[in-house]
């Protein structure tokens, strides 16, 4: 499976957009790109999952390129409770939810 | 309300003794996950679980075993042959066969610390 890069840290302000990046450059076009998040203390959540359009849901956005290189997830209002670390994993199409391979992700943190 | 359910919460281990985990569903799910998470660090698969009475290794099996006798139940022992236990262990489940659109549900977590 592709690897992922992503930044360590990335800081937002209440109530404005937050949108986290992510480079998977050598995805390959059976690949799914997948957004978890773990807040503090607790078991990973997910978030939202796409192939190449662009997908939305009650929670974030996901935006693929074109080429589907990279990727971003937007948080539309960033609030408090979003502050988490978010992970983004690709995955091969049937692929075993066990081979999700979850990185050090980008801890976000929504400051007032 | 359907969730998987982690306990205990904080788990304290002597130097040579064995410790069990639980983790229970009642999702229905047909898999289930045990990954260990170490500080600042990300998960990493243990054992899984696709169907009853069967199971995997993952990337660290050693030193661990687990059962899976029950569709809802999937508990992990970290035997004394693990020289480094203390972590934070997370379980998870899944609908195995859904395709792309499959999701891992997580518990809680349990603390394991060596006294």
């Amino acid at each position: 499976d592709a690897k992922t890069t992503q930044p360590p840290s990335m800081d937002c302000a209440e109530g404005r957009a937050a949108n986290l990046p992510c480079n998977h450059s050598t995805i390959s076009g059976n690949e799914y790109v997948y957004w978890y998040r773990q807040i503090h203390s607790q078991g990973p959540q997910y978030i939202i999952h796409g192939l190449k359009n662009n997908e939305t849901n009650e929670m974030a956005s996901l935006i693929i390129t074109e080429d589907r290189k990279s990727s971003t997830l937007i948080l539309p209002h960033a609030t408090l409770r979003d502050t988490a670390v978010y992970y983004c994993i690709v995955l091969n199409y049937g692929g075993s939810q066990g081979n999700l391979i979850f990185g050090k992700g980008t801890k976000l943190s929504v400051k007032p | 309300d359907g969730g998987i359910t982690q306990s205990p919460k904080y788990l304290f281990r002597k130097e040579g003794q064995n410790v069990t985990l639980s983790c229970e569903q009642n999702l229905n799910h047909d898999a289930m996950y045990w990954y260990r998470q170490d500080p600042g660090q990300g998960l990493r698969l243990i054992y899984y679980s696709q169907i009853v009475n069967d199971f995997q290794k993952g990337d660290i099996a050693e030193g661990y075993s687990v059962s899976r006798e029950k569709k809802e139940s999937f508990p992990l022992t970290v035997t004394s042959a693990q020289k480094n236990p203390t972590a934070f262990y997370l379980c998870a489940s899944s609908i195995v066969g859904q395709g792309p659109g499959e999701k891992l549900f997580f518990g809680s977590g349990t603390q394991l610390s060596v006294l």
